[in-house]
């Protein structure tokens, strides 16, 4: 069964500091993907980026890079330079052959302070 | 581009009352279609997935159940609400492909008095 384990629940930073959300998987496929979403206030969740159990470059865009570990089953997300527009629970999920829709974590409130 | 509308924003209903919830995705076709509830701060659950019209898979027994009459149409409904349905209602598409992005309404804000 798969398994999506987001053990901060919040976390609170001031502005301009950097800050890492941690995301630990479980699954016994071989070939799966990994997600992480943004909800902020409003409530609809905003797609950010989707990775392959294949492909574990470290991946960049802007202020968000994300760091996946097939060793230690984590895939984890870092803002650099946080911003209060950042403040929002973010939510990591995962996607196997044995389940067609995305397994998400509890999710991780990020508050940004000014 | 696609786009996913999901009505209505929010609803305050009685015990007992009926429940429906309407989605519509447009610009795609043969989409899998989502139903999640989000219990106030916590994570997303799974209520219900469709593959294709009238082919929908529970995840959950509960008071509840979809409908997927259209290719892109999916409703959650309930012939009575209890106060456990409360919470923030999501739906969602994705790609008919396996393991693709989904993506999200607006969400519904239910609360059961």
């Amino acid at each position: 069964a798969q398994k999506v384990t987001q053990a901060q629940t919040e976390i609170s930073v001031v502005e301009k500091e950097d800050v890492t959300l941690d995301c630990v998987y479980e699954t016994r496929d071989t070939t799966y993907y990994l997600f992480w979403y943004k909800q902020p206030p409003s409530g609809e969740l905003v797609f950010l980026i989707r990775r392959n159990s294949f492909d574990e470059q470290n991946e960049i865009s802007g202020r968000y890079s994300w760091n996946f570990q097939k060793s230690t089953s984590s895939f984890n997300f870092t803002i650099t330079a946080s911003q209060v527009v950042d403040s929002a629970v973010y939510f990591c999920a995962l996607s196997d052959t044995g389940r067609r829709a995305l397994t998400f974590g509890s999710g991780t409130r990020l508050q940004v302070q000014p | 581009s696609q786009t996913i509308h999901q009505w209505p924003a929010t609803l305050v209903q009685p015990v007992g009352s009926p429940l429906s919830l309407e989605c519509t995705v447009e610009g795609t076709s043969n989409p899998n279609l989502y139903w999640y509830r989000q219990a106030a701060g916590r994570g997303l659950q799974l209520l219900f997935y469709s593959v294709g019209i009238g082919q929908i898979s529970s995840e959950v027994p509960q008071n509840l159940s979809a409908s997927r009459p259209q290719d892109r149409q999916f409703i959650l409904s309930s012939k009575k609400l209890l106060l456990s349905d409360s919470g923030f209602y999501l739906c969602a598409w994705s790609d008919f492909r396996p393991n693709t992005e989904a993506f999200f309404g607006q969400g519904t804000r239910l609360t059961v008095v």
